[in-house]
């Protein structure tokens, strides 16, 4: 069982559209990540939130905890080709300090 | 600042081989992480160390020995390796702490024939 379902799993659009991922889970999340992996390259950290209800905006990226810390998404306004890349989420619980990650959302901007 | 080296980049094995990924950090970060990463699988996590001297099983360690040489190193052995071993292995280290960062090394594409 995938404690976190990311959705979709792979995303096409043109530059200049919008477009939502989400992270979801039955589990309370004690902190949440979003990560951005370009191909041949390790995930690199874009937002940690850790507040129910929290949105943390990074330029064109809005990231949204939902309020029962159970769910999250990521909000990208006109994409460009350059956020093409795997978008992993990760979930820490309780009081651990082990991260589980989500399958991904694979997302492709065509120019 | 090299952040989190990985050594080998690429290596391939016949079965039963066995071989070591190297990985070490200079962040001086306490805990490190090997993770396996497959086409829509995601990364699952084969064994942790929260510390110096101190080793853990992930979720999938079945087939894989660690060893946490010292606070920058931790190594990841396949003693015997099987066509199912075959993904990309990336190292990963953080602050503990339910918000640490997680940075990762460039990952070792692993094929075993």
């Amino acid at each position: 069982t995938q404690l976190l379902e990311q959705s979709p799993q792979f995303l096409s659009i043109q530059e200049g559209e919008n477009l939502t991922v989400y992270c979801n889970s039955s589990s309370v999340f004690s902190s949440l990540q979003w990560y951005r992996q370009e191909p041949g390259e390790g995930p690199v950290l874009l937002v940690t939130v850790v507040t129910g209800g929290e949105v943390k905006k990074l330029k064109r990226l809005t990231f949204q905890f939902g309020d029962a810390r159970k769910d999250s998404s990521l909000h990208i306004t006109a994409a460009q080709p350059g956020d093409t890349g795997l978008y992993l989420c990760a979930g820490r619980t309780g009081g651990s300090y082990i991260p589980t990650f989500g399958r991904g959302t694979s997302l492709i901007v065509h120019p | 600042n090299a952040g989190v080296t990985q050594t080998p980049k690429f290596q391939v094995l016949k079965t039963g081989q066995s071989m070591t990924l190297q990985c070490a950090q200079d962040m001086n970060h306490n805990s490190m992480y090997w993770y396996r990463q497959d086409p829509g699988m995601g990364l699952r996590l084969i064994y942790y160390s929260a510390s110096e001297g101190t080793t853990d099983k992930g979720e999938v360690p079945n087939g894989y020995n660690v060893s946490r040489l010292n606070k920058r190193e931790f190594s990841l052995r396949l003693e015997s390796a099987a066509p199912s071993q075959t993904s990309v292995y990336f190292c990963a280290s953080s602050e503990a702490g339910v918000t640490g960062e997680l940075f990762f090394g460039e990952g070792s594409r692993l094929t075993v024939l």
